[in-house]
């Protein structure tokens, strides 16, 4: 079965500064691991994955994500946040080979950036 | 801009009511999936069609319905509409291959009164 962990309900970080938005995951094989975000009246956008290759993955808008096999890790991070980061962040994740096709996904995140 | 469409935006009915939800995926994409989403159940997956035919099911109430039609567009019917149905209801539509991401459109907000 696969599964999926943000331990936060809220981040909160002052702009300018480094953020971090924590996910966890269990698989029984291999991880397919995605981040989305939310803003306020729209839905989930894509902002990167991890298949395989090159733990570091770098996606839209200046995000990117580390991928810990040991730690079963994928928490997404940005060098400097801005104000426009604020939003809801949802970790998923899909079991390979042949676990569901369908994702599953974390309760969010809320990002809140201060000026 | 996503490439989903979803509409209505906004949508006020009583209980019992029926109300039919649309969406259009992005071009090209075959997999439709439904979703709903609430404050305390965050998102749930409802139903996934591929090419026309029903691949999974999720946690999908029995007076909701969905199907994907031949143009790919697809809805969900909701009926004997009950307050707790009030939610945003989300499509997402993706490519082939589990490593694809979804695409999101931008929901239905359904008020039960």
């Amino acid at each position: 079965a696969q599964s999926v962990a943000q331990p936060e309900d809220q981040v909160n970080v002052a702009e300018g500064n480094p953020l971090t938005v924590k996910c966890t995951y269990s698989v029984s094989g291999n991880p397919y691991l995605f981040w989305y975000v939310q803003y306020p009246n729209r839905g989930l956008q894509f902002l990167l994955k991890y298949i395989t290759g090159d733990n570091l993955v770098k996606g839209s808008y200046g995000f990117e994500a580390e991928f810990n096999k040991s730690q079963t890790s994928f928490h997404l991070k940005k060098p400097s946040a801005l104000v426009s980061d604020s939003a809801l962040y949802f970790c998923a994740v899909r079991d390979t080979p042949g676990g569901s096709y369908i994702p599953t996904f974390g309760r969010g995140t809320s990002l809140i950036v201060h000026p | 801009d996503s490439g989903v469409t979803q509409t209505p935006k906004h949508l006020i009915t009583a209980t019992g009511q029926r109300v039919t939800l649309r969406c259009s995926p992005r071009s090209g994409d075959l997999s439709v999936y439904w979703y709903q989403q609430s404050l305390d159940q965050g998102l749930q997956f409802l139903i996934h069609y591929y090419n026309g035919e029903e691949r999974a099911k999720g946690n999908i109430l029995e007076r909701f319905s969905a199907q994907q039609f031949p143009d790919l567009h697809s809805e969900l019917n909701l009926s004997s509409l009950e307050l707790g149905d009030s939610a945003l209801y989300f499509c997402a539509s993706s490519g082939g291959g589990s490593n694809q991401p979804q695409h999101f459109g931008d929901g239905t907000r359904l008020s039960i009164l």
